[in-house]
């Protein structure tokens, strides 16, 4: 199975930052990752797919980079809107698999 | 408006079963790929697995934790995809979400992430 690391597990920020998360897969994937934004009570939103490619409807803010291993997702400016949690997903084999997740909180 | 919309959740015992199901309302699950993901209280995203189209020879493949004890079913005719979840546990406690998405293929491979997802059906399994 496809291992995902995500990091960090919880971020403080404040609202104009710039924010970077992480994600690591335990082998290479090529391009197939995505990037889900969910929050309380409700079902995850894709931002991201096929590592950099954003989906309709998504801010210019959110982008996505990396190929093979390593890969980012970056806000380039928090908005009130973006305190929530984010999933990197990898659909390259099954069992797909879900990073663990990164909090973005209020500082 | 496009939305999955699941039920059949709630509170069954441990070695118990329950069915859930997903129909798709103004979107249609034919030739459709539909994966089950669920989330255990203040945990993350866990996929428990998927059937592929009618079109594409309908297979399943699921996660390892719940292989042999939960069985994913389509009825097209229906707009309707089905969880039948046996020999429940605990740890099968969880909100569970039908989702969808766009299909890929690249030479015999297909890939699908997931940009339609349903509100989710709560299962307890408790004493």
């Amino acid at each position: 199975d496809i291992q995902m690391t995500q990091s960090p597990s919880t971020l403080s920020a404040s609202v104009g930052d710039r924010v970077t998360i992480t994600c690591r897969a335990s082998q290479s994937i090529s391009r197939w990752v995505a990037w889900y934004q969910q929050k309380p009570g409700k079902a995850p939103k894709v931002l991201i797919y096929k590592a950099s490619s954003l989906e309709s409807g998504v801010p210019s803010r959110f982008s996505g980079s990396g190929s093979g291993t390593e890969f980012t997702l970056t806000i380039t400016s928090l908005q009130p809107d973006d305190f929530a949690t984010y999933y990197c997903q990898q659909y390259k084999s099954y069992p797909l698999t879900f990073g663990g997740g990164t909090k973005v909180e209020i500082k | 408006e496009v939305q999955l919309v699941e039920s059949g959740g709630g509170l069954v015992k441990p070695g118990g079963s329950l069915r859930l199901s997903c129909t798709g309302s103004g979107y249609s699950l034919n030739n459709a790929w539909m994966s089950w993901v669920r989330q255990a209280p203040a945990k993350g995203l866990e996929w428990v697995g998927h059937i592929k189209s009618n079109t594409d020879g309908g297979p399943t493949d699921y996660a390892a934790p719940v292989k042999g004890r939960f069985t994913i079913s389509r009825d097209d005719s229906k707009n309707t995809l089905y969880l039948q979840m046996d020999s429940l546990k605990t740890e099968d406690t969880a909100v569970y979400y039908c989702t969808t998405g766009p299909k890929t293929t690249v030479v015999t491979q297909s890939y699908y992430y997931f940009d339609l997802w349903g509100r989710g059906t709560l299962v307890t399994v408790s004493s």
